[in-house]
């Protein structure tokens, strides 16, 4: 079946502009994750989604950060008003049940000039 | 605090020739420990989970409690094998949620 999707694949901005980054999960999966992949920091959890439960946003960097779970699918992550130190590649993980293997969508890259 | 350290950015050795990733942790509690694999232009995938106990393409990693470590080997390296390697660890904080923390990787590039 059809893996993770993200879109887009790759978004350029500039200084200050908003960007939505969207995650389709695997379908039937409960979990979604949020990460961000970026040089000099590794990779770093952002926010989590579990079935109806209230998210875990311990590891969104600012209040400029935000994401959303429409239906218990389809994620969106939104960053406003970007920084430079925001570009990053932006990776999407959806899991069964809390508990079950994470798998990853391709990431969606972005750049902040 | 939770850590992952992975000491090497780059291992290379040459095909045939054994394999060890280094992976240290830092957790208080019983963590799951993981061995992530992004092969070039793929996307991140789980290469083996320390409770399936189960070897995949041939590496395995026993989670070593006592030296907190939970090193990735291969007795025998093929081209195949160079990929980008992260060690990860997942624990609950008084609830379900099961992020991964991330080593910062390894570069194993395999010679031929």
């Amino acid at each position: 079946g059809a893996g993770v999707s993200q879109s887009p694949s790759n978004k350029v901005t500039e200084k200050g502009k908003d960007v939505e980054l969207r995650c389709d999960p695997i379908s039937g999966h409960t979990a979604l994750y949020w990460y961000r992949q970026s040089l000099g920091q590794g990779l770093e959890f952002l926010i989590y989604f579990q079935g109806n439960s209230a998210p875990d946003k311990s590891g969104l960097p600012s209040d400029r950060f935000s994401a959303e779970r429409t239906g218990g699918s389809v994620s969106t992550l939104t960053i406003q008003r970007t920084q430079q130190e925001d570009s990053a590649v932006y990776l999407c993980a959806s899991s069964l049940g809390s508990s079950d293997t994470q798998y990853f969508g391709p990431g969606t890259r972005l750049t902040v000039l | 605090a939770q850590r992952v350290t992975q000491p090497e950015k780059l291992l290379s050795v040459f095909k045939g020739a054994p394999v060890e990733l280094k992976c240290n942790y830092s957790y208080s509690g019983s963590p799951e420990l993981f061995w992530y694999v992004q092969y070039s232009r793929q996307r991140l995938q789980l290469l083996l989970r320390h409770i399936s106990r189960e070897s995949i393409k041939g590496f395995t990693a026993d989670l070593n409690k006592g030296e907190t470590s939970f090193h990735l080997k291969k007795p025998f390296a093929q081209e195949e094998d160079s990929a980008m390697y992260y060690c990860a660890l997942s624990g609950r904080y008084g609830g379900a949620t099961n992020k991964l923390i991330f080593g910062t990787g390894t570069l194993l590039a395999v010679q031929p």
